[in-house]
């Protein structure tokens, strides 16, 4: 069973176009989170959620909406999408937040802006 | 701020050759510390993590880590690396005051078999 999936794998879409990535765990987690990778593989914290509420808000534009609507779930929403939001975005969850848990990674959404 | 420094961008490395990819922080206070590893096309997976205890840290596939608090450093080893082991590396580290994960920006290491 995947612990961490994520849907879609692979995103194509314009710039101006509104899109939603979704996150679920089945392990049972308190605490989920979403990571965007850069072209250079660099790795950044955007949200976190924990018992669905909002636990971090990096600098993030406020075109992208994090949602939980429940524990196992943690969707991405992202409107007036630009070239710049081309990445990988992670979604990940661990035990609990504030402790020194694992988090474990879904496979990645590849999202390509043209 | 919490800052992750891997020196190493790009290793590249025969069979059998031995591995240490460098890792240093910068947080003065109590951390928890973890190695990740992302094969080609997959998903980040967890090698090895330090929370206390014993600073010599033994991880999956044959790595392991030592952190020394004095240098703010926790490096990654291998004796003797294998072709499969060609992956992306991450350090990172979060303080155990509670804080997000903080990435290093990545290892990329070739293994020519």
């Amino acid at each position: 069973d995947t612990a961490v999936s994520q849907t879609p794998k692979y995103l194509v879409t314009q710039m101006g176009n509104d899109k939603s990535i979704k996150c679920e765990q089945n392990l049972g987690h308190d605490t989920m989170y979403w990571y965007k990778q850069d072209s250079k593989k660099f790795l950044k914290i955007m949200f976190s959620y924990n018992n669905k509420e909002l636990i971090i808000n990096e600098t993030v534009p406020n075109r992208f909406s994090p949602k939980s609507p429940d524990k196992a779930h943690l969707n991405l929403h992202i409107n007036s999408l630009e070239l710049g939001d081309s990445a990988v975005y992670f979604c990940a969850s661990s035990q609990d937040f504030g402790q020194a848990y694992e988090q474990y990674f879904g496979p990645g959404t590849r999202l390509t802006v043209t | 701020a919490q800052s992750v420094s891997q020196h190493n961008h790009h290793v590249i490395l025969s069979e059998a050759a031995s591995l240490e990819l460098g890792c240093n922080y910068s947080y003065g206070g109590t951390v928890n510390l973890f190695w990740y590893v992302q094969y080609p096309g997959q998903h980040l997976q967890l090698l090895l993590k330090y929370f206390s205890g014993d600073p010599l840290v033994k991880g999956i596939k044959g790595f392991e880590a030592e952190f020394i608090k004095s240098k703010f450093s926790f490096n990654l080893r291998k004796p003797s690396v294998q072709w499969s082991d060609t992956a992306e590396y991450f350090c990172a580290v979060n303080a155990q005051a509670g804080t997000a994960l903080i990435f290093g920006k990545g290892t990329t290491l070739s293994v020519s078999s």
